[in-house]
């Protein structure tokens, strides 16, 4: 199984200021047949479900603000939260899909400093 | 807008079998597949499965592969989970979620199977 290790574990960043999130896959996940990384981001919130923020590593999906961005190629991923907002507070998890059983990272706590 | 409406929370004893439904509201399942992932009590997510509803194709993950099945009625849109051989660590929120690729793009708001004596 691909093993997906997310740094930190957890984080207080102050409101307006950037905070990255790293993602390290235990193989490659780049598919070099189509040039995609089979990577995702979610955000899940207190009592909710997650919510997909980034597919293909760095394809944000319909409706997320563009102060979310993904980057990173292989098996090095980082999410980029820009201008952070008090709604962003949440757990955020990475999730690879390039080998069966999809796995996610642990997930990295966000808080506001 | 198509949303996943998953059934009610669960109280199991331990060594029994439960049964969670994922029915697509205001839409079908299309062709895409669906899956299961679990999440305990503050803890992160698991994927146990899923399915082409179109097909019944599945794909399991291992750790789960003798105690879980997971099967569709597309004419319905509706998927279901049972997970066999309960165990207290089995206590845990079950959501399903519409796989596109492999990445899930839409989840249930998640069942509580709470397993306990």
């Amino acid at each position: 199984d691909i093993v997906m290790t997310q740094s930190p574990d957890s984080l207080a960043v102050s409101l307006g200021e950037r905070a990255a999130i790293n993602c390290k896959s235990s193989q490659s996940i780049f598919y070099s047949s189509n040039n995609k990384n089979y990577l995702a981001w979610y955000q899940q919130k207190p009592g909710q479900p997650p919510k997909l923020l980034i597919y293909w590593a760095s394809t944000r999906e319909s409706g997320v603000p563009d102060r979310f961005s993904g980057s990173g190629s292989g098996t090095d991923f980082t999410l980029t939260i820009n201008s952070l907002q008090a709604e962003d507070v949440a757990v955020y998890y990475c999730q690879q899909y390039y080998n069966s059983p999809w796995t996610f990272g642990q997930g990295t706590k966000l808080e506001i400093k | 807008q198509v949303q996943l409406v998953q059934s009610g929370a669960e109280v199991k004893k331990p060594g029994s079998s439960v049964k969670v439904s994922c029915k697509a509201s205001g839409g079908t399942f299309s062709s895409n597949a669906i899956s299961w992932v679990r999440q305990a009590a503050g803890q992160g997510l698991e994927w146990m499965g899923g399915i082409i509803p179109m097909s019944g194709r599945t794909n399991y993950a291992q750790k789960f592969q003798d105690r879980v099945m997971i099967t569709a009625d597309d004419s319905t849109s509706t998927a279901y989970m049972e997970l066999s051989s309960l165990r207290s660590e089995d206590t845990a929120v079950y959501y399903c979620a519409r796989e596109v690729a492999g990445y899930f793009d839409l989840w249930g708001r998640g069942t509580l199977v709470t397993v306990s004596s």
